[in-house]
C-alpha cells in the first residue's frame, strides 16, 4: 500500500529564510513523488515531481525538492521565503511504472511566511 | 498548457436537488480525469477515476448512484450530485491527466467546486 506522511501541519518562516516543508512516502517499488501547491479557494496547482535521474528537483517558484531513497524523502525546500508563499502544500507519491496506480496525497502543510 | 477548468466554481442548492459540474481539459487531451472531495482544512480524498467511454471507477465507500460520472470526450467529464444533501456540501476538485504523459502521471488540477447544500 502506499501512503504519505506530512509530519508537520504548519510550518512559519520569516520572509527571506530558508523553508523546509517535510515529506515521507511508502510504496511498493520505485516512487513517482508529487509536490503541489493550493492557494485559498482554488485547486492544486503542480510544482515539481521526481521521476528518475537527478535527486535534487528544481520546480516553479524557486521552489525544489531532493530525493532521498534511504530515508524515503522528499522534504520540499525553498533558499529564500516570499510571503507570497504562504499557502498549503501537499505532497503525492505515485507507484513507477504503473499507469492503473493511484496518486496519494498527503495531508497537507500550511506554510505561513511572516513579513 | 496544461489547464483544466472546473464550472461553476461555486453552486447554492436546495436539499433534494441535483447538482452537475463539469471538468474541461482546455489545451490538452485527457484519457483518465479523476473527482476529488475536499473538506475543510484537510486533504483530497478521491471519490471516483474517469475514463473516456467507460465506466467510472469509484473508491470504496463513495455512492455510484450519488455521485454520477459521465467522461463523454476526451476534454469533457462531469460529476453530478443527485439529490444533494447538506452533508454533501464540500470542496470538488477534479484533475485531468494528459494522454501523452501517461506514465509520468502528472495530473493537472482544476480550480475546485464549492457545493453548499441548504
Amino acid at each position: 500500500a502506499q501512503s504519505v506522511a506530512q509530519p508537520e501541519d504548519q510550518v512559519n518562516v520569516a520572509e527571506g529564510n530558508p523553508l523546509t516543508v517535510k515529506c515521507t512516502y511508502s510504496v511498493s517499488g520505485n516512487p513517482y513523488l508529487f509536490w503541489y501547491v493550493q492557494y485559498p479557494n482554488r485547486g492544486l496547482q503542480f510544482l515539481l515531481k521526481y521521476i528518475t535521474g537527478d535527486n535534487l528537483v528544481k520546480g516553479s517558484y524557486g521552489f525544489e525538492a531532493e530525493f532521498n531513497k534511504s530515508q524515503t524523502s522528499f522534504h520540499l525546500k525553498k533558499p529564500s521565503a516570499l510571503v507570497s508563499d504562504s499557502a498549503l502544500y501537499f505532497c503525492a507519491v505515485r507507484r513507477a511504472y504503473s499507469s492503473a496506480s493511484k496518486i496519494i496525497f498527503g495531508s497537507g502543510t500550511r506554510l505561513s511566511i511572516r513579513p | 498548457g496544461a489547464v483544466v477548468s472546473q464550472h461553476p466554481s461555486w453552486v447554492i442548492c436546495k436539499s433534494g436537488t441535483s447538482v452537475k459540474i463539469e471538468c474541461r481539459s482546455l489545451d490538452f487531451q485527457a484519457t483518465t480525469m479523476f473527482w476529488y472531495r475536499q473538506f475543510p482544512k484537510q486533504s483530497l480524498m478521491l471519490m471516483a477515476t474517469s475514463n473516456e467511454g467507460s465506466k467510472a471507477t469509484y473508491e470504496q465507500g463513495v455512492e455510484k448512484d450519488k455521485f454520477l460520472i459521465n467522461h463523454a470526450s476526451l476534454t469533457l467529464s462531469t460529476l453530478t450530485v443527485t439529490s444533494a444533501h447538506p452533508e454533501d456540501s464540500s470542496f470538488y476538485i477534479c484533475s485531468a491527466r494528459d494522454r501523452t504523459s501517461v506514465n509520468t502521471d502528472t495530473q493537472y488540477f482544476g480550480p475546485g467546486t464549492r457545493l453548499t447544500v441548504l
